[in-house]
């Protein structure tokens, strides 16, 4: 059964510093991972979508790395600022089907 | 273009009551997903339609939920005799297709609350 794991629960930073939400999944055997936001009251805005064949994905200040073999995935923020305060979830795709399966999350709060 | 809506955006209901949750996809949208999201739980699946069929229903946790999509575009979640542990927020998706390197977006939510 595919178990996804997001640490640290939460993260507290000062601003303009550079920080790494980590994710990691039990079966390597995924399709896809994605990365949302989500802020308090609010449904989840996807970040990045990276395939099972990529190994990174870029938008803005935000990188996503995937190593698919020792079931990890990486999101990159640069320069953080107090707006990405928000809960980021990591999901995985198990197949080519449609259900996602998503971690617990990770907490940042960036201070200004 | 418009994104995925919910409503209600709040519903309050008495135990054993029945609710019914509504999804409008985004235009064009083959594929829909209903989440429940719960302080104990995270963010769980629990069914997909693509079309009007529902291939993966696994998610499900009793009997006394059901979910129907018409026409291919809006959904309905349907919890009947509701309980206390039905309380969570009920979160609906779309994408293209529920094949592919599809992303999926997301609705708002439906926080529903079962006294």
């Amino acid at each position: 059964k595919q178990e996804v794991t997001q640490i640290p629960a939460a993260l507290s930073v000062p601003e303009g510093e550079n920080l790494v939400l980590n994710c990691s999944f039990t079966d390597s055997a995924i399709y896809n991972l994605q990365w949302f936001r989500q802020d308090p009251g609010k449904g989840l805005t996807s970040l990045l979508l990276i395939q099972s064949s990529q190994r990174e994905q870029t938008s803005g200040r935000l990188n996503a790395s995937l190593d698919k073999s020792s079931g990890r995935s990486t999101l990159y923020i640069a320069a953080s600022q107090p707006g990405d305060s928000a809960t980021y979830l990591c999901a995985v795709k198990p197949g080519n089907t449609g259900k996602l399966i998503f971690g617990q999350g990770t907490t940042l709060q960036v201070k200004p | 273009g418009a994104g995925v809506s919910q409503s209600p955006s709040n519903k309050v209901t008495e135990k054993g009551k029945d609710v019914e949750l509504r999804c409008d996809p985004i235009s064009g949208h083959t594929a829909l997903y209903w989440y429940r999201q719960s302080l104990g739980q995270g963010l769980e699946f629990l069914i997909y339609f693509q079309g009007n069929s529902a291939p993966d229903k696994s998610g499900l946790p009793s009997d006394r939920f059901s979910a129907e999509r018409t026409g291919g575009s809006v959904s309905t979640l349907t919890i009947q005799r509701t309980q206390q542990e039905d309380s969570a927020v009920y979160l609906c998706a779309s994408s293209l297709s529920s094949g592919g390197y599809n992303e999926q977006f997301f609705g708002p939510g439906t926080r529903l609350t079962v006294l």
